[in-house]
């Protein structure tokens, strides 16, 4: 079965310090794979998605971007953190097999 | 206006109502579509999922589809404590290489035991 790990679940980072999120998918290969940021009462934001190693495709200019080193990794960045990059980090992936989205559970990003 | 129209309540209902939560759309070309279930301080998980027009039914959960209307439905029956989280809906146009998901805001749903 395939199984979608994200890490950390929480994280309090200053204003101007990097970021990394990490996002891997066990159990398939070559999925499409996501980056959504959940503010707190709104949507779903997509940021990023790739449907393949080093193919990142952005959604909505920003202060972060994306990498896919490995097939089951996908890499969320920063340099230099915002205070409007709180919010609540969704990795997700799907294949051609799939319903919809598998999302991780999440990791909660405080920037103060 | 928003592809994807999604009231985000709060609603709050009593144990053992029936629950309708809704979604309206505009873009026609939508012919796949998902409800998602968020727990507090989760990720969403797929709850339903339909293609086209119809009525799906799972357990105490019913999706309906009226693509005529471009309106969305999810019905629960015998609504529990444990149903309370956010609902929100999803909708793609096809299986294209990335498949990619249009969401509601979500409804924040409280079932009161």
């Amino acid at each position: 079965s395939q199984t979608i790990h994200q890490w950390p679940a929480t994280l309090v980072q200053p204003v101007g310090s990097p970021l990394s999120l990490e996002c891997t998918v066990e159990g398939t290969s070559n999925p499409n794979l996501y980056w959504y940021r959940q503010a707190a009462g709104r949507g779903l934001q997509l940021l990023f998605y790739s449907v393949g190693i080093g193919q990142i495709s952005s959604e909505v200019p920003q202060n972060l971007s994306a990498s896919r080193p490995q097939d089951r990794q996908f890499i969320l960045s920063s340099k230099k953190l915002l205070l409007s990059d709180s919010g609540f980090y969704l990795c997700a992936w799907s294949s051609w097999f799939n319903y919809g989205y598998t999302f991780g559970s999440g990791t909660r990003l405080t920037v103060v | 206006q928003k592809e994807v129209e999604q009231d985000p309540g709060p609603l709050s209902v009593p144990e053992g109502a029936i629950v309708s939560l809704n979604c309206t759309y505009s873009n026609s070309a939508f012919q796949y579509f998902m409800w998602y279930r968020q727990y507090s301080r989760k990720g969403p998980e797929l709850l339903m999922y339909t293609y086209s027009s119809g009525n799906k039914e799972d357990g105490r959960f019913t999706a309906q589809v009226d693509k005529s209307s471009k309106y969305i439905s999810l019905f629960i029956r015998d609504s529990q404590p444990s149903d309370s989280a956010t609902y929100l809906c999803a909708m793609s146009e096809g299986s294209g290489s990335a498949r990619q998901l249009t969401f509601g805001s979500g409804t924040q749903l409280t079932v009161l035991p």
